[in-house]
């Protein structure tokens, strides 16, 4: 039973416009959640989390919503650029229960081309 | 400051042997946690270690187990291996141990390929 579900294998968008990836959980203990990129032949790369006491975190090009009643979250990139082309994964764990120690709940990740 | 490696990079084993997997922390890290990555999958993690103690596991069988050593590096073993273990294994080492929201640094990682 997947409890972090990234639906979309892939997506592509052209440079300069706005990279929307989604996320869906199902395990109502997760209480952070994180976002990780992934080049070939490299070990994924943090990028952005939030905590479930906030709706939105941003970090230059990059911004998480977290939408907690409907389980979902998003990684909005822009704009977009070549070198943001990579796998992407959704990570969740339930870290304020004391779950820190039962690691990372991953998705399956997508693979973002942006187009020139 | 140097980051998390791992050794080997590629390894090939045939079905019943044993495995080790070897993971060097970055510097200053005192926890580390290990992913097997199937193709096509997300990490699914397997256990973590902080200072050199089992302190979480995943769904994995006994027969994958670890070690930790006081300078922080730490060992991956699966023994009786089967044609499932085939994937890539990711270590990530962070700080502080459980019920801490620092970041998880992860390594290339070690391909093994189970025939």
């Amino acid at each position: 039973d997947q409890q972090v579900k990234q639906n979309s294998p892939s997506l592509s968008v052209q440079e300069g416009r706005i990279s929307i990836l989604n996320c869906d959980y199902t395990n109502s203990m997760f209480d952070y959640f994180l976002w990780y990129k992934k080049y070939p032949a490299e070990g994924p790369t943090f990028l952005i989390s939030i905590s479930s006491i906030k709706d939105k975190n941003e970090d230059g090009r990059f911004t998480v919503f977290l939408n907690k009643s409907a389980k979902h979250l998003s990684l909005h990139i822009v704009p977009s650029q070549p070198g943001d082309s990579a796998v992407y994964f959704c990570a969740a764990v339930a870290m304020y229960s004391g779950g820190g120690a039962d690691g990372l709940t991953f998705g399956k990740g997508t693979h973002l081309i942006i187009q020139p | 400051e140097t980051g998390v490696t791992q050794s080997p990079t590629h390894l090939i084993k045939t079905r019943g042997q044993q495995v080790t997997l070897r993971c060097s922390s970055q510097s200053g890290h005192n926890t580390v946690s290990w992913y097997q990555q199937a193709l096509g999958q997300g990490p699914q993690f397997i256990f973590q270690y902080y200072r050199e103690e089992e302190n979480g596991r995943g769904n994995f069988p006994p027969r994958f187990s670890g070690l930790q050593f006081p300078n922080y590096s730490s060992e991956l073993n699966v023994n009786a291996l089967e044609l499932d273990d085939s994937a890539l294994y990711l270590c990530a080492s962070s700080l502080a141990g459980q019920s801490s929201t620092d970041t998880q640094y992860f390594g290339p990682g070690t391909r093994l390929t189970v025939l």
